[in-house]
């Protein structure tokens, strides 16, 4: 099994649909990330915690939320989805600081 | 603020030539880390480096780092098609940030 698990891997929702899309982990580590990433575009932080009571908002948090079940566990939310929402999103984990992140296998979401 | 900047973006190489990816980074981190991205796929850990004047090779494949000039380099010698994928180098955030950045990719493809 995978460290770092996303679910669903593939989604295709309609514009206006609440959606969540999860993370979880066995790998102990106690900070984890959402990016998205679109063509040319690299990959973009959407949000990330440091533990389950510390959420921060990285640099595209607008349209997003997440909440952090667990230690293992890292959900995001998009609370009305629209179509330029459409991209591909990664989960990653690391352990403290200026640490190397490990990525989940990504879910691939389409926004109609 | 983090900012890293990697060129070229778009890389096409015949097989067999060498060639150089570049990137910058904003912070004042010890390390950088280098990933690969096949189509599709998630991202890989490709080389770890932690500290001023680190090099590491693997195969075809040579990173270093430059932390006074805030500089990586991936050296890519005598290319071969199954080089061919995404590579984007992250800047881990060092002690100030929290966050880790990626630069925006280069998608290299090598050709016969």
């Amino acid at each position: 099994d995978a460290d770092v698990t996303q679910t669903p891997r593939n989604r295709i929702t309609k514009t206006g649909k609440r959606i969540m899309l999860e993370c979880s982990q066995t790998k102990g580590h106690d900070r984890m990330y959402w990016y998205r990433q679109d063509p040319g575009l690299g990959l973009r932080l959407i949000y990330y915690s440091f533990d389950v009571k510390d959420i921060n908002k990285g640099e595209i948090s607008d349209g997003y939320s997440v909440s952090r079940q667990a230690q293992a566990k890292f959900s995001l939310s998009l609370e009305s989805a629209i179509p330029n929402q459409t991209a591909l999103y990664f989960c990653a984990t690391r352990q403290g600081s200026n640490t190397e992140a490990f990525f989940g296998q990504g879910t691939r979401l389409t926004v109609v | 603020e983090l900012k890293v900047e990697q060129n070229p973006l778009f890389l096409s190489m015949q097989e067999g030539k060498n060639y150089t990816i570049y990137c910058n980074y904003s912070t004042t981190s010890d390390r950088l880390y280098w990933y690969r991205q096949d189509p599709g796929k998630s991202l890989e850990s490709l080389f770890v480096l932690l500290s001023n004047g680190a090099v590491k090779q693997e195969g075809r494949l040579m990173a270093s780092l430059d932390t006074k000039a805030r500089l990586s380099t991936l050296h890519i010698t005598a290319a071969v098609h199954d080089l061919s994928a995404t590579y984007f180098c992250a800047d881990p955030g060092g002690a100030r940030y929290n966050d880790m950045r990626f630069g925006a990719g280069t998608r290299l493809t090598v050709k016969p």
